[in-house]
């Protein structure tokens, strides 16, 4: 079983910083299967990241993502006021098929 | 732009199966997506469900796998999730989505079921 465990569960930090937000899975997957969501209090989550490093449609191009084998990363460049939100990374295992999610980011305001 | 919308009960009782659908606008049912469901109890994180292609072929989480049933009804352009069997462990908000590139595209905003006598 793919565990995703994210760090750290709580960023605090000022607009116009830089955030780094890290995932860790148990064992090696590709980045294909590798996806970021961003998620505001009362709404549902939105698509940041697919295939690890791809923007979705509409996603700024302050929000970046890396990472091969255990470990991937998130970084918003600069911090706008929208962005402070919970962060979710999440794989896609093939055998069998499922979606496993991390356990998120907060991203708070300093 | 695919639109998904829930709807169903809001309170369901323990022991009772949850039914929900998902009416999809923007884009035929029968495309390319695998049709999915999310949920989240209250306060905490994600939860994959289970997920249904055109072609009927269903994958759910194996926890899970004994109490759900997913459908499509290519006729209304929705599709639909029963969870049998419910606890208040149950109690959560429910999201369908669309899944492409081993990712959730679209959501929809989301419908709170609360598993209680």
């Amino acid at each position: 079983e793919i565990v995703l465990t994210q760090s750290p569960g709580t960023l605090s930090l000022s607009p116009g910083e830089r955030a780094t937000l890290f995932c860790r899975v148990t064992q090696s997957v590709s980045s294909t299967y590798l996806a970021w969501y961003q998620q505001k209090p009362g709404q549902a989550p939105r698509l940041l990241i697919y295939g690890a490093s791809n923007r979705a449609t509409g996603i700024p191009d302050r929000f970046s993502g890396s990472g091969s084998g255990t470990d991937f990363t998130l970084i918003i460049s600069r911090l706008e006021p929208e962005d402070f939100a919970v962060y979710y990374c999440q794989h896609y295992g093939t055998s069998p098929p499922e979606f496993t999610f991390g356990g998120g980011t907060k991203v708070e305001i300093k | 732009q695919v639109q998904l919308q829930e709807s169903g009960p809001g309170l369901v009782n323990p022991s009772g199966t949850l039914s929900l659908t998902c009416a999809v606008s923007g884009d035929p049912i029968d495309t390319k997506y695998w049709w999915t469901w999310v949920r989240q109890p209250p306060g905490k994180g994600l939860e994959w469900i289970g997920e249904i292609y055109l072609s009927g072929n269903t994958n759910y989480k194996p926890s899970l796998k004994s109490r759900v049933t997913m459908s499509l009804d290519k006729s209304k352009n929705q599709f639909s999730l029963k969870l049998s069997s419910v606890t208040a462990a149950d109690t959560a908000v429910y999201y369908c989505a669309t899944s492409t590139y081993y990712s959730l595209h679209h959501w929809g905003q989301g419908a709170l079921v609360t598993v209680s006598s």
